[in-house]
């Protein structure tokens, strides 16, 4: 059974830094791509960030560029979001996902989430 | 940017079919995928590449995807189908990767 466990987040003030995990297991973790997906309270979702199975290769949302990082651990089979100079509307609940890369990538499994709060 | 458009909400009786729109440019070209989401809890892939489903999910959803427009259709839908529904999709280019705005589907 897939299972995916974020954990990191929590309240930040604005500017401050936070970094997201995501514990994968039932699958072999090294042979799937991995994503990051938010949703603001109330809203709709939103794509962050994908990396490639190798971690090679990584893509962004244009809105996230430059200060969000997404990185990976084989051996450990985790996914990591580093996220700095946070803001008010950064505060969301943040998934991860495993991810198919294709002619259309997409996400088949979700973990629960873990909420980020910006706020002072 | 790209986008992709959901009505906001929908409305049936139970038993009733419901039919949930998302338009978006470039799905002629790209498979469109819709997700599930109960109140409180992740999104579950309902359906993939425009009318795959996923092992486990009902027979009653299904979708289908004609020019710029796909439709996920529950067919005999039940209260506990009740959810906010999400298409997916990507542009032309494949570097934007899109959720619509979702729709909230009722079921009573």
């Amino acid at each position: 059974e897939v299972q995916l466990l974020e954990s990191g987040g929590g309240l930040v003030q604005p500017g401050g830094s936070l970094r997201l995990s995501c514990a994968a297991s039932g699958f072999t973790f090294s042979t799937y791509a991995m994503s990051w997906v938010r949703q603001a309270p109330g809203k709709g979702l939103e794509w962050i960030s994908s990396i490639t199975e190798s971690g090679g290769s990584t893509y962004y949302a244009d809105s996230m560029k430059g200060r969000f990082t997404i990185s990976r651990d084989n051996s450990r089979s985790t996914l990591y979001l580093q996220m700095n100079s946070l803001r008010a509307e950064d505060t969301a609940v943040y998934y991860c996902a495993k991810t198919r890369l294709g002619i259309s990538s997409y996400f088949d499994y979700w973990g629960q989430g873990t909420l980020v709060t910006v706020s002072s | 940017s790209y986008e992709l458009t959901q009505p906001p909400s929908v409305s049936v009786s139970p038993g009733q079919t419901a039919r949930i729109t998302c338009s978006g440019d470039a799905l002629p070209k790209k498979y469109a995928y819709w997700y599930q989401q109960k109140s409180g809890q992740a999104p579950v892939l309902v359906i993939y590449e425009d009318n795959k489903r996923p092992s486990g999910i009902p027979e009653r959803f299904s979708g289908s995807s004609s020019g710029t427009m796909a439709t996920l259709t529950i067919s005999g839908a039940q209260v506990e189908d009740e959810a906010d529904y999400y298409c997916y999709s990507t542009d032309s280019s494949g570097n934007h990767w899109v959720f619509g705005g979702g729709t909230k589907l009722t079921v009573l």
